[in-house]
């Protein structure tokens, strides 16, 4: 079975920095790909970035500048990591991954972890 | 940038059919992907690559893509099937993942 269990969300004030984790397991994330996908409350999906199998990443434009994304790969975790925070950023992020080889759905989701941006 | 479109709802008795569509200019050419979520929870893969099903994902759950639309079928809907559907796609011009803006099903 695959599982992903993120952490590392928190309140923090606007301006600030935050690193969230992606813990994979019965998935090799260096074999594979990851995204972050966020929810802002009562919104949908929003695409934030993403990492493959090559170690190419590739972001969205919420994220560009302000977000990177990476990946230890003896631990198996992929990071997301969040600077220059602002107050619309506030969202719950999941992790999802995908197969190397497929068509870049991304059938493997974690349960979120929620990032709160407020003074 | 790439854009795909979803009525924000769709309403249908139990038993009967229902029909959301993702608008995308040209989007025969791309793989889509259908989620569904409930509230509070995380997004399920319902369909891939247009109208693949997951492993134990019921056949009732359908897609097709053509021209402008794709579009996920349910036949026989049941309370259950009561969430939010989200399309998605890879699109390779930009190198970035599109997501539909979300269609609620609401079963009467």
């Amino acid at each position: 079975d695959v599982h992903l269990v993120e952490s590392g969300g928190a309140l923090v004030q606007p301006g600030g920095s935050l690193r969230l984790s992606c813990a994979v397991s019965g998935f090799t994330v260096s074999d594979n790909f990851v995204t972050w996908v966020r929810q802002a409350p009562g919104k949908g999906l929003e695409w934030v970035s993403v990492i493959f199998f090559s170690g190419a990443t590739y972001d969205a434009d919420c994220a560009q500048g302000r977000f990177a994304i990476s990946r230890d790969s003896s631990k198996n975790i992929v990071y997301l990591q969040m600077n220059n925070l602002r107050v619309d950023d506030t969202a719950v992020y999941f992790c999802a991954g995908g197969r190397n080889g497929g068509y870049y759905e991304t059938p493997y989701w974690g349960q979120g972890t929620l990032v709160t941006v407020s003074s | 940038s790439y854009v795909l479109t979803q009525p924000p709802s769709v309403s249908v008795a139990p038993g009967q059919t229902a029909r959301i569509t993702c608008g995308g200019n040209k989007i025969e050419g791309k793989s889509v992907h259908w989620y569904y979520q409930k509230a509070g929870q995380a997004p399920v893969l319902v369909i891939y690559d247009d109208n693949d099903r997951p492993a134990g994902i019921p056949e009732r759950f359908s897609g097709s893509n053509s021209g402008d639309t794709a579009t996920l079928t349910i036949t026989w809907v049941e309370a259950g099937d009561e969430a939010d559907y989200f399309c998605q796609v890879w699109d390779t011009s930009t190198e970035k993942y599109v997501f539909g803006p979300g269609t609620k099903v609401t079963v009467l």
